[in-house]
């Protein structure tokens, strides 16, 4: 089982709606959650971290979920402009890998 | 806010040279520095984590020699690409952790080297 597991994607949705991404961790003693967003051909860029309590940017909202070991995403409203691919980052402090990725969800929004 | 520079951003060399990038962190120090490399339509692979002062630590698969990572000051990491072939083209992304933030500090990425070995 992978450290780090993201829904396979990819996702194609019309502008406007509301769209979720999963992604689940394997170790419990995880600390640190962030989700980034990578556009084609660049390098991936923090979109925001992930707490306990939840947090909200905009349009974006993450959530932790310590108990089933599982980060989302939401993004409400979708805008063409967040065609992109999304990635989880768990830091886990101790282990032998500290910092691992999800392979990322692509997201395409349509007009 | 915190800034990571790379360089170059793009370079094309011949097979059997050798490529060196530059990793800066331009208003951190970041004792901590990782190195990572994606082909394609692929996710980001960890290839090395870069300790400043010590020995680069390598991801399974990924060959310490021919990718030397040197990590000389709290705020430069270089990785060099020794006799690169065709199939080392790649795009390769640097990235640090500011040294005395709390463990919910991100990572910040440098813009990425795009390498093609012809």
């Amino acid at each position: 089982r992978k450290e780090v597991e993201q829904d396979p994607g990819p996702f194609n949705v019309p502008e406007g709606a509301t769209v979720a991404f999963n992604c689940t961790y394997s170790n419990s003693a995880s600390q640190s959650f962030f989700w980034y967003r990578q556009d084609c051909r660049k390098e991936p860029k923090l979109l925001m971290s992930v707490y306990s309590s939840g947090n909200e940017d905009g349009r974006f909202t993450a959530q932790l979920n310590r108990a089933s070991q599982y980060i989302s995403l939401l993004i409400r409203d979708s805008k063409l402009s967040d065609s992109a691919t999304y990635l989880c980052v768990v830091f886990s402090s101790g282990s032998a890998r500290q910092l691992t990725f999800g392979s990322g969800t692509q997201l395409t929004v349509l007009p | 806010g915190a800034v990571v520079s790379q360089h170059p951003s793009r370079v094309i060399c011949k097979s059997g040279t050798s490529v060196k990038i530059e990793c800066r962190s331009l208003d951190f120090q970041a004792t901590t520095m990782f190195w990572y490399r994606q082909f394609p339509k692929q996710s980001l692979m960890l290839m090395a984590t870069s300790n400043e002062g010590s020995k680069a630590t390598y991801e399974q698969g990924v060959e310490k020699d021919k990718f030397l990572i040197n990590h000389a000051s709290l705020t430069l990491s270089t990785l060099t690409v020794t006799s690169a072939h065709p199939e080392d083209s790649s795009f390769y992304i640097c990235s640090a952790r500011e040294k005395k933030t709390s463990n919910n500090s991100p990572l910040h990425f440098g813009n990425g080297t795009r390498l093609t070995v012809t």
